[in-house]
């Protein structure tokens, strides 16, 4: 089956403007996660939802962040007057259970501000 | 409190083994092993859970010390195929869903 999905898969802003990521997990997965990843390192956990309520936004950077899963299946993360060190691919990942279930990461968006 | 991985890079020849850890300071519930190859996503390998139960990836096991909140991914008889920055995530307790994930080990394998 189709894994994640992520769009726009690049996405190149100027400083300021609000930027939308789209997330589509996998069919039937319970649960949804966004990540951000800097060249070179791990993923960076920013916030996860369980169905439709979010569960933990202790990740997101501050208030410019915010996430949204209405119906329990696509999700969009949001970052208002971008800035140059939001420039990073963001990860969305799922998982069929509930968390800690096995994640499946998404190919991601790379975001670039200049 | 981000995982700390070890080594940071290694260089194998086909048919070689190695072993890459994952060390916490906090008490672990669960340790996740992922692949990533450059300009891919990461690829689940493994769960390691608190109280020793293991899923995952047929070719390649791994192992959870609790005393150490340590886990070791063991990769035998490497193939050309598994080159590629291997990374941990940890979760503190059950409830959790937020992956903390350690720096990765660049993992090169030559004919």
């Amino acid at each position: 089956g189709a894994g994640v999905s992520q769009s726009p898969r690049y996405k190149v802003t100027k400083r300021g403007q609000d930027v939308a990521l789209r997330c589509d997990p996998i069919s039937g997965h319970v649960s949804l996660y966004w990540y951000r990843q800097a060249l070179g390192q791990g993923p960076e956990f920013l916030t996860y939802f369980n169905y439709e309520a979010q569960q933990d936004k202790s990740g997101l950077p501050n208030d410019r962040f915010s996430a949204e899963r209405p119906e329990g299946s696509i999700s969009t993360l949001t970052i208002q007057r971008t800035e140059q060190r939001d420039s990073a691919m963001y990860r969305c990942a799922s998982s069929r259970g509930l968390a800690p279930d096995t994640q499946y990461f998404g190919p991601g968006t790379r975001l670039t501000v200049l | 409190q981000q995982p700390v991985q070890s080594p940071q890079a290694v260089i194998l020849r086909e048919g070689e083994d190695a072993v890459i850890n994952c060390s916490s300071s906090k008490a672990l519930y669960s340790v996740h092993w992922y692949r990533q190859k450059h300009g891919e996503a990461p690829v689940f390998l493994m769960i390691l859970l608190k109280g020793g139960e293991q899923k995952g990836h047929e070719k390649i096991s791994a192992s959870f010390n609790e005393k150490k909140q340590q886990s070791s991914l063991y990769l035998t008889a490497s193939q050309l195929s598994y080159s590629g920055t291997y990374f941990c995530g940890t979760l503190l307790r059950a409830s959790q869903g937020n992956l903390i994930f350690g720096k990765g080990t660049k993992l090169s394998v030559k004919p």
